[in-house]
């Protein structure tokens, strides 16, 4: 299975600065997907991370908020930008093997 | 669009009791899978479903899907400390690659 990292684990931010969250994986995958969860809620998807294309957005989720870029099989970074307190969550990259997934450690995020 | 609901929301049992989580979907799924999260942790793959009826089992949990493909079960037998989390069922969302996953069922085990 995958193994992910992501950075960095935490992080405290000022309404209206952007963060951006790296996700590395261990071996090359073709599918990466960036999630966000609420305390005590389930994931909701953000977006699928294409290699080489721009990324697949849900609905509710906009590439001028959350750009992404997947520039190679092993890496992808989210930036969540012109921050807000209701951007508080915690993001989650995963990529997927097969049908299954594998998730990063995640990245909790507080903004102020 | 496609949607998993869980069963219950949150339970909380005794040490040594069993527990049981239901998925539900109202499409036929292509396959079903299981996640756990830790708290404060992310969710770890489980197991994976495919065939109708299709009941697997890891030491003290047993997955289960339905005969149509629309549920799934997961029973965890004298339960312990060390399974407190959230379970997640999750299936990939039609003709695509992405996982919907259903609400969760939060598990707390008291000793």
């Amino acid at each position: 299975s995958a193994v992910i990292s992501q950075k960095p684990s935490r992080d405290i931010c000022q309404r209206g600065t952007s963060l951006t969250i790296q996700c590395q994986v261990d071996s090359q995958v073709t599918m990466m997907f960036w999630y966000r969860q609420q305390p005590g809620q389930s994931l909701t998807l953000i977006a699928t991370a294409n290699q080489g294309s721009e990324a697949t957005y849900e609905s509710g989720f906009v590439i001028d908020k959350f750009p992404i870029s997947r520039p190679n099989l092993t890496f992808s970074t989210l930036t969540v930008s012109n921050m807000s307190p209701e951007d508080s969550s915690i993001y989650l990259c995963s990529a997927a093997e097969a049908d299954t997934q594998y998730f990063g450690p995640g990245t909790r995020l507080t903004v102020l | 669009g496609q949607q998993v609901m869980q069963i219950p929301q949150y339970q909380h049992v005794q040490e040594g009791e069993d527990f049981t989580t239901y998925c539900n979907s109202s499409t036929t799924l292509s396959n079903i899978q299981w996640y756990k999260q830790r708290p404060g942790g992310h969710p770890v793959f489980l197991i994976q479903l495919v065939k109708s009826g299709e009941v697997k089992k890891q030491k003290r949990l047993t997955f289960q899907f339905g005969e149509a493909k629309k549920n799934s079960s997961l029973h965890i037998t004298a339960t312990q400390t060390t399974d407190v989390g959230t379970y997640f069922c999750a299936s990939p969302s039609y003709n695509t690659d992405k996982l919907i996953f259903g609400t969760g069922t939060r598990l707390q085990v008291f000793p």
